[in-house]
């Protein structure tokens, strides 16, 4: 079935460790979004990818990391994980800048 | 960058009452305007969305508005069921393909 994937769908993780959040779509969309979803604050836009090879900040990028080798893949890092980014990360993608953006089923992330 | 401000943050109806939802945005160069809703624990997904180009947009008993002027654009649905009720986002994509989203509006439809 066609769609957004993301691994893992939750994750409990020591403060300090390394941890990559993984996103991956088969509909060939151009764009591709990193959103966390806290309660109160929102969908925030962490970092976005207009197309393979480029990548861009959003609103709060302090602390993340993301790549775009190619079409399909766009997956975020935390480098070094603070209890302020347990969140809820949502990916998303869409094939141009005037049509829907899609979002995986989301990954509730917890920083103890 | 873009600024998107959405009120109310809360909203209670009653059933077969309607409700309306404001965003305001900061960017004049945006075009695309859509609105997504998300059910407890579920991802958010599309409603209805409206091009820069078009004043008005209505899908049964949903319709959204857009005043590109006053750079503000609303939800309005009609007939609210309890099925309605969920959170709702607006969000706006400027001239790059960031796409900006308001807080979110939580409505509540009472029986």
């Amino acid at each position: 079935i066609a769609g957004i994937t993301q691994a893992p769908t939750s994750q409990i993780l020591a403060a300090g460790r390394r941890m990559t959040l993984r996103c991956t779509q088969d509909m060939r969309h151009n764009a591709m979004y990193w959103y966390r979803q806290d309660l109160g604050l929102g969908l925030r836009l962490i970092h976005y990818s207009n197309t393979a090879g480029t990548t861009g900040k959003g609103e709060v990028p302090d602390g993340y990391s993301v790549s775009r080798a190619n079409t399909d893949d766009f997956p975020l890092t935390l480098a070094s994980a603070v209890p302020s980014q347990t969140s809820v990360y949502f990916c998303a993608s869409s094939s141009d800048r005037n049509t829907e953006a899609f979002f995986g089923q989301g990954t509730r992330l917890t920083v103890v | 960058g873009e600024n998107v401000e959405q009120h109310p943050s809360t909203l209670s109806v009653q059933e077969g009452d309607s409700a309306v939802i404001k965003c305001t945005y900061s960017d004049s160069a945006s075009n695309y305007f859509p609105w997504y809703k998300q059910e407890l624990g579920k991802r958010p997904q599309l409603i209805i969305d409206i091009r820069s180009n078009v004043g008005e947009k209505k899908d049964q008993r949903i319709a959204v508005t857009l005043n590109k002027t006053a750079k503000h654009f609303s939800l309005h649905i009609t007939e609210t069921q309890p099925e309605d009720s969920a959170v709702y986002f607006c969000a706006v994509r400027g001239g790059n393909y960031k796409l900006t989203f308001g807080k979110g509006t939580l409505l509540t439809v009472n029986p």
